[in-house]
């Protein structure tokens, strides 16, 4: 089974601009989760959707916004970009319904804010 | 408030011998999970166990073994004959599935460095 894809690996973007990430889930996954890594603040939850809806959402503001496609493949936003948001953005594949759920990983998306 | 605690920022081993990650959380929920995850240079975020709480049995995966303590709401990881491809930076997480979803809510890791 093939794992969880992200793409494009590496970003670079200037201040004021859009970026768009892309995630594919593990086959027979409905859950995609995102985080954002930075060295200051740690691994950090931005949001999960399941079946094409929100269902939970971290401590981000508005800029960073998300959505979930009837095949599970889920693409992630950042607005109006600041250097702050240079960051690795991971997202992680589950069912999303079982109590053992287990999140599983893609390689993540570099971003760099310049 | 979920949150999860790793108090050593580094460790060093020497190859084949046996060490000890450190882990504590605080939760108010009683029905959740713990992992442990490696995140080697490739940042690639690898499994390498997980522990359901209403399981007192502590879990074991080959070389990784946990002891985990619900009472005192530890979960530390004990790798044994270490190996230079377990250094890596590793995450302590709990897990939730309730109605506003879920989400996994990670420590600050710790760097594992492994001597030859």
């Amino acid at each position: 089974k093939a794992g969880v894809t992200q793409t494009p690996r590496y970003l670079i973007k200037t201040r004021g601009q859009q970026v768009t990430l892309s995630c594919s889930p593990i086959s027979g996954h409905r859950s995609v989760s995102w985080y954002q890594q930075t060295p200051g603040q740690g691994l950090q939850f931005l949001f999960e959707y399941f079946s094409e809806t929100q269902r939970n959402k971290g401590n981000f503001p508005g800029r960073f916004s998300g959505r979930q496609f009837s095949n599970s493949r889920s693409e992630m936003n950042v607005s109006t970009l600041e250097l702050g948001d240079s960051a690795l953005y991971l997202c992680a594949s589950s069912h999303g319904t079982r109590r053992t759920d287990t999140q599983y990983f893609g390689p993540g998306t570099r971003l760099t804010v310049l | 408030a979920q949150t999860v605690t790793q108090s050593q920022p580094e460790m060093s081993v020497q190859e084949a011998e046996t060490v000890t990650l450190s882990c504590t959380y605080d939760t108010s929920e009683s029905d959740y999970y713990l992992f442990w995850y490696k995140q080697p240079p490739s940042r690639q975020m690898i499994l390498v166990i997980r522990q359901e709480a209403y399981k007192q049995q502590n879990a074991t995966e080959n070389r990784f073994s946990v002891n985990f303590q619900k009472a005192a709401k530890s979960f530390s990881l004990k790798i044994s004959d270490s190996q230079l491809g377990d250094a890596a930076m590793y995450f302590c997480a709990q897990f939730q599935l309730n109605n506003a979803g879920n989400m996994l809510t990670f420590g600050g890791g710790t760097r594992l460095m492994v001597k030859p």
